[in-house]
């Protein structure tokens, strides 16, 4: 088992709906995970972190956590054109981030 | 605002040339990373450096090695390049390891 995965393909969601991310990870030690964007052609840049499990939320988007069932999920409410990028899932491990491949998702206008 | 700088947006060189990638941040972070980033894989750590002259291996350190003599810079050398690792190269610095700040990528390309 990789140690961050990310198996769903290429999410398309109309504006305005809920888009929904889930990642799982294989180090039932980890306390630590972060969600990074990515916009087409861009780096990737941190948006959410979260440390205790259940719910957080910033604005937008609610990072959910359940360290039981060892996955992370992402919320994107209300939809936007601009929400349009890869999200990549990461945990952090000693000094060092552990990474996902990515979700893609795409908003239709 | 963190500003990570990479040297060059856009690289072409030829198979068994020696390459350097640099990166400099102007936040005075302690940590620095080198990943590269390719289609199907995802981003992957190469190297990585916590201190001024200490550096730990990566996920995929082969074929590469690295430099910081100064906090604010880390470079990423590709002793003799070769075709695989044409790649997305990307550069991040953060004081705590969580929360990077990439730079804006090398695309280098071997040929």
């Amino acid at each position: 088992q990789k140690e961050v995965e990310q198996n769903s393909g290429p999410l398309s969601v109309p504006e305005g709906a809920i888009a929904s991310l889930n990642c799982t990870y294989s180090d039932r030690g980890s306390q630590s995970f972060f969600w990074y964007r990515q916009y087409s052609g861009k780096s990737p840049e941190l948006i959410m972190f979260i440390y205790s499990n259940g719910d957080k939320e910033d604005g937008r988007f609610t990072a959910q956590l359940n360290k039981a069932s060892q996955y992370v999920s992402l919320l994107i409410r209300d939809s936007q054109p601009s929400d349009s990028a890869t999200y990549l899932c990461a945990v952090l491990r000693g000094n060092r981030l552990a990474f996902g491949k990515g979700n893609q998702v795409v908003v239709i206008p | 605002d963190v500003k990570v700088t990479q040297s060059s947006r856009y690289l072409v060189k030829r198979t068994g040339e020696k390459v350097f990638l640099e990166c400099v941040q102007d936040m005075d972070h302690e940590n620095m990373f080198w990943y590269r980033q390719d289609p199907g894989l995802g981003l992957r750590l190469i190297y990585f450096s916590y201190d001024v002259k200490m550096k730990e291996k990566g996920d995929i350190p082969e074929g590469y090695s690295v430099s910081r003599e100064k906090k604010e810079r880390f470079s990423l050398i590709l002793e003799s390049a070769s075709t695989n690792q044409t790649s997305m190269y990307l550069c991040a610095s953060s004081f705590l390891p969580e929360e990077q700040y990439f730079g804006p990528g090398t695309r280098l390309t071997v040929t």
